[in-house]
């Protein structure tokens, strides 16, 4: 079964560290582009960041730039994203996601998501 | 950055009747879009690609149109489950992705 399993979330205080990964199973982890795409309360989707198949390029929503980094360990398969400098915005559900349909760019397999809260 | 506007943002439709959801790109994305499904609770799940290419699994009563800057995401004949939020997201001019507000598809 394809599976993606996030974990990691949690209540941090503004300005604080966290570190969200996400266990693949079920298809060729190494082969794909792996994203995050995360939702605030009550809001719509944003895409949050994507790592390449062997983890050299990156790219990040503007919102993130600087304080969030993405990879990955295909030995392990799995997805990271270290997030520093956390601020009540950055509260959200977050989602690993991939895109397995070639050449379309869609978001084909979704995590569960992960619960983190920014909150003194 | 690609804004993509879904309307409308609510959308009131009977069991059994069609619903017709619109996206609108503010530069063209060719066939570059996808549509979602989320439900509460859920992550969202991919129903269209390429404008109009129904993913594995997908009931035909869905179907989606365009290209370019419009977009349409039609259900023929709304089934219970349908009702959730829809949203498009384009893949043409990235990164950012980005994906609409969301259209709320509730039952009339």
């Amino acid at each position: 079964e394809v599976q993606l399993v996030e974990s990691g979330g949690s209540l941090i205080q503004p300005g604080g560290s966290l570190r969200l990964s996400c266990a693949a199973s079920g298809f060729t982890f190494s082969s794909y582009w792996m994203h995050w795409v995360r939702q605030a309360p009550g809001k719509g989707l944003l895409w949050v960041s994507r790592v390449n198949t062997d983890g050299r390029s990156t790219s990040y929503a503007d919102s993130v730039k600087g304080r969030f980094t993405i990879s990955r360990d295909n030995a392990k398969n799995t997805l990271y994203l270290q997030m520093n400098s956390l601020s009540v915005e950055d509260t959200a559900v977050y989602y690993c996601a991939t895109m397995t349909i070639r050449p379309a760019r869609a978001f084909d397999i979704w995590g569960q998501g992960t619960v983190v809260t920014v909150s003194s | 950055e690609v804004v993509m506007t879904q309307s409308p943002a609510t959308l009131s439709v009977s069991p059994g009747e069609r619903a017709t959801l619109s996206c609108r790109a503010s530069q063209s994305v060719s066939s570059n879009l996808a549509w979602y499904q989320q439900k509460p609770g859920q992550a969202p799940r991919l129903l269209i690609y390429g404008a109009s290419i129904r993913a594995t699994g997908i009931p035909a009563r869905f179907s989606g149109s365009g290209s370019g800057t419009e977009f349409t995401l039609t259900i023929s004949s709304l089934q219970s489950e349908d009702f959730a939020v829809y949203y498009c997201q384009q893949y043409n001019d990235w990164p950012p992705y980005t994906f609409g507000q969301g259209t709320k598809l509730e039952i009339k």
